[in-house]
């Protein structure tokens, strides 16, 4: 019964490759999360996608792009990967916070530990 | 503006004794602070919030202590336990932030039997 799951849990793989990293969520959020986490914890918000609305941090390079075939799921594409791209990927999910709801609680998956060689 | 400071990087904290991590924000728009607990090889998960219409907020050993005229607030963690062992993070959301969370740095926590 995972709420967020991502898979693959571990990618090991060449510089130059391309490859992809799924997101399901079993919540009923509308708005979907990546989040980049590198080796000092930092935590950087690369995306944010709801069905009306995607917002791209803009230091994210154009490498990365996220695809949602629905609501449900937000898979995250990575292009001519480098070896800076090494880092922890984190899934997250929420209803979308308004105005109204700024309190909504983001859940988290257990990440996607990419190492590129 | 956008930024919310964290400190400290990293923390050592006895068995039984109080464990304080400290933000601080600019944003005077910021209307809502969550912090995360995240443990290792996990990840963060909610673990209290507070609104900036109380100054105090406590669930259990843990207590977020908000200071709207510093904009700063503090999550302290009592009768501290091995189990608390992880990386915390404060956050931040508000208009400005277009609602989106605003993330500290994160502070990892080291509980020693």
């Amino acid at each position: 019964d995972t709420a967020v799951s991502q898979t693959p849990k571990y990618l090991v793989t060449q510089m130059g490759n391309d490859k992809s990293i799924k997101c399901e969520q079993n919540l009923g959020h509308d708005t979907m999360y990546w989040y980049k986490q590198d080796s000092k914890k930092f935590l950087k918000i690369m995306f944010s996608y709801n069905n009306k609305e995607l917002i791209i941090n803009e230091t994210v390079p154009n490498r990365f792009s996220p695809k949602s075939p629905d609501k449900a799921h937000l898979n995250l594409h990575i292009n001519s990967l480098e070896l800076g791209d090494s880092a922890v990927y984190f899934c997250a999910s929420s209803q979308e916070p308004t105005q109204q709801r700024r309190s909504e609680t983001q859940y988290f998956g257990p990440g996607t530990r990419l190492l590129v060689l | 503006q956008q930024q919310v400071k964290q400190s400290p990087q990293s923390l050592i904290v006895q068995k039984g004794g109080i464990s304080i991590i400290n933000c601080a924000y600019e944003n005077t728009a910021f209307d809502y602070f969550p912090w995360y607990q995240q443990f290792p090889g996990k990840g963060p998960a909610l673990l209290i919030a507070i609104r900036p219409d109380v100054s105090e907020k406590k669930e259990g050993r843990f207590t977020i202590s908000f200071n709207k005229s510093a904009k700063q607030f503090s999550l302290h963690i009592m009768d501290s336990q091995p189990g608390d062992s992880a990386t915390y993070f404060c956050a931040a959301i508000g208009a400005d932030s277009n609602y989106q969370l605003i993330w500290g740095a994160g502070t990892k926590l080291i509980i020693k039997p």
